[in-house]
């Protein structure tokens, strides 16, 4: 059966980087683009972006670019997501996510808690 | 502010239906079959009840049905039961800068 598996939760202080995986078994990992998606405490999902992890091509969401990074290593079927320069509206549970077609997200991790605090 | 405009809450009582919208523009929903809708448990992963308008995964009750007209998605729930109570969120595809948006979700009581 098809599983993400998070890395687990992260206190980081402002300014700082924080860089998530997700190690993905049951189905072959380079045939399924991965999102990232994240959720602030109380608030609803935002779409960070997504990776090929055939090519390691990506599209991100404008509103990160320049402080998000998705990256692969097929060897170990892992994606990860780094978001730098962190501030403390980007305290969230982050969750990656694997498609299904082309964009509805059919399987998810179990969500890593990143915690920005000085 | 998100993309796709939903209620904030819906409520209805066990075996009736509800209806929960979402709304947005021609560049999202209103010009592409990729809504998706997510049903969110408190301290869970959402789970993807609805893909491509009106598809349903496998698993997911028949009770749970999508459609769109224009610039609106809805998804429907009949004979509603206590653990559909969740937060629900819809999703397009979009051809603006962030390829991927989400409403704001609603949260579903049942009474």
């Amino acid at each position: 059966q098809v599983q993400l598996v998070q890395s687990g939760a992260e206190v980081k202080k402002p300014g700082a980087s924080v860089k998530v995986s997700c190690k993905a078994s049951g189905y072959t990992f380079t045939g399924y683009y991965m999102h990232w998606v994240r959720q602030a405490p109380g608030q609803g999902l935002e779409w960070m972006g997504r990776i090929n992890p055939n090519s390691g091509g990506t599209n991100y969401a404008q509103k990160f670019q320049g402080r998000v990074t998705m990256t692969r290593d097929t060897s170990i079927s892992t994606a990860y997501m780094e978001l730098s320069r962190l501030r403390s509206d980007d305290t969230a549970v982050y969750y990656c996510a694997r498609v299904r077609g082309s964009w509805s997200l059919s399987y998810w991790g179990q969500g890593t808690l990143v915690t920005v605090s000085s | 502010q998100s993309a796709l405009t939903q209620p904030a809450s819906v409520s209805g009582s066990p075996g009736q239906s509800i209806t929960i919208s979402c709304t947005g523009t021609s560049s999202d929903v209103g010009g592409y079959n990729y809504v998706s809708w997510y049903q969110q448990h408190p301290g869970k992963a959402p789970k993807l009840m609805i893909y491509e308008v009106s598809n349903r995964p496998s698993g997911v009750p028949d009770r749970f049905s999508g459609s769109k007209s224009g610039n609106t998605a809805s998804l429907t729930i009949s004979g509603l039961q206590a653990e559909d109570e969740a937060d629900y969120y819809c999703s397009s595809y979009t051809s603006s800068s962030t390829d991927v948006v989400f409403g704001g979700g609603t949260k579903l009581t049942v009474l």
